[in-house]
């Protein structure tokens, strides 16, 4: 069983819906990541939470909004989405923020349609 | 030209075989390199670090090239169980912000 949960595991939303998603990691890390893993493409960094503080926004349209409660939890906020925003969001965590391990949760796959 | 590449495969090998896989980085100054797996419908999982000196884990051997840029992975007596998608991973920075992921090679044992 993994420590990074996700829900939920699968969305399928019209592009005018408001949505989130969330991540949970059981393994008291400090940084957590939201990755967009779209087909024949490279994992793609969206958002670095690291102690609760947004480090990096890789220009991520604003209509993915995340949020990080605590170092536990973390959301991505989805609202007028795009069909081409269809993909898979992986939830990612790491103790410390150099250490080149990511524990990954199983992904959230989302469609717009 | 991409910051990681690798050929996408996919690769179909009998088992028992030996399989490499290489992966090439653009950018000299990268700092760390790491192949990840991923199985298919699941998350990636970190497989191994690579050092310079190159390093082995079990039936997998990873090493580095800094020189031409490049890193491989090498899995001798390949199982049924090795299918799956290989990630490069390479650190183009300092901080896993910088973690710059390989599109993946998919690699299939045949029975």
């Amino acid at each position: 069983e993994t420590g990074v949960t996700q829900t939920p595991r699968h969305l399928v939303m019209g592009m005018t819906n408001k949505k989130s998603l969330k991540c949970e990691q059981h393994l008291g890390h400090n940084a957590m990541y939201w990755y967009k893993q779209s087909a024949k493409k490279p994992l793609e960094l969206m958002f670095v939470y690291s102690l609760e503080e947004r480090v990096e926004n890789n220009s991520v349209p604003s209509r993915f909004s995340p949020e990080c409660p605590n170092s536990s939890h973390l959301f991505l906020h989805l609202h007028t989405l795009q069909p081409e925003d269809s993909a898979l969001y992986l939830c990612a965590s790491s103790q410390g923020s150099n250490t080149g391990e990511l524990f990954f949760g199983e992904g959230s796959r989302l469609t717009v349609l | 030209r991409k910051e990681v590449e690798q050929d996408p495969g996919p690769f179909n090998v009998p088992e028992g075989a030996t399989v490499a896989f290489n992966c090439t980085y653009s950018n000299s100054a990268s700092q760390s390199f790491f192949w990840y797996r991923q199985d298919c419908r699941k998350e990636p999982k970190l497989l191994m670090s690579v050092y310079s000196s190159g390093n082995e884990d079990g039936r997998f051997t990873a090493q580095l090239n800094r020189a031409s840029q490049y890193i491989s992975l090498l899995i001798r007596d390949s199982k049924l169980s090795d299918s799956a998608t290989y990630l490069c991973v390479v650190n183009v920075g300092f901080g896993n912000e910088k973690l710059t992921f390989g599109t993946g090679t998919r690699l299939t044992i045949i029975p």
